[in-house]
């Protein structure tokens, strides 16, 4: 149940592009992007819901194929500051008690 | 606005002993859900609370329980600790009536069982 990220780590250099995927086995209703900063609390980055979208802000952004259950996160132009851990997290269903389960996370670190 | 809140930040117990960790959501939102994680790995789900009852659980033992009070704060307590109880406890909050269940994560609290 529990999704898979890859790849499990990726170093950058500044001004480069990443790709993170979060795959499910199970029918998704929503898929929650964090990055957490060693030390620190995961920061909610973005969330997307069944139906495909696609969202971002600043030079982040995240697509949802709901046919390959699988939610792609592009960072692009990487700075310093997008060094961290991003995990998803994932939803299995529209009721009122939607548990968060998360992947092992994605290491990302972007060099000078 | 206040984000979510935990307290202690760092805690050391001993094996067997029970412990009280707590949380207050971020403003206007009403429920709190409770993490476990362990070093280099995703945040486990333990368990959910809504109107101050347990909604869901996660695959943790019994050992675990939690509390929520009217002012939507809660409290997470861990029974006869176990080495492996040593982890960063994370707690989250979110607002029932989002259809998105949004969930903004607190500080944390490093718990090590010696």
């Amino acid at each position: 149940q529990q999704p898979v990220q890859s790849p499990q780590a990726v170093i950058l250099r500044e001004g480069e592009d990443a790709v993170i995927n979060c795959s499910s086995s199970k029918a998704l209703y929503s898929v929650h992007w964090y990055r957490q900063k060693h030390g620190e609390a995961p920061v909610f980055l973005m969330i997307l819901l069944k139906g495909g979208e696609q969202k971002g802000h600043d030079k982040i952004s995240a697509s949802f194929n709901e046919k390959k259950q699988q939610s792609s996160l592009y960072l692009t132009a990487s700075q310093l500051s997008y060094s961290g851990t991003y995990f998803c997290g994932t939803t299995l269903s529209s009721g009122s008690a939607r548990q968060l389960t998360f992947g092992s996370g994605t290491q990302l670190t972007v060099l000078p | 606005d206040a984000g979510v809140t935990q307290s202690p930040t760092h805690l050391i117990k001993t094996r067997g002993q029970q412990v009280t960790l707590r949380c207050s959501p971020k403003s206007g939102h009403d429920t709190v859900s409770w993490y476990q994680q362990a070093l280099g790995q995703g945040p486990q789900f333990i368990f959910q609370y809504y109107e101050e009852e347990e909604r869901q659980r996660g695959n943790f033992p019994d050992r675990f329980s939690g509390h929520q009070f009217p002012n939507y704060s809660s409290e997470l307590n861990v029974n006869a600790l176990l080495l492996g109880d040593s982890a960063l406890y994370l707690c989250a909050s979110s607002f029932q009536g989002m259809y998105t269940d949004t969930q903004y994560f607190g500080p944390g609290t490093r718990l090590t069982v010696l």
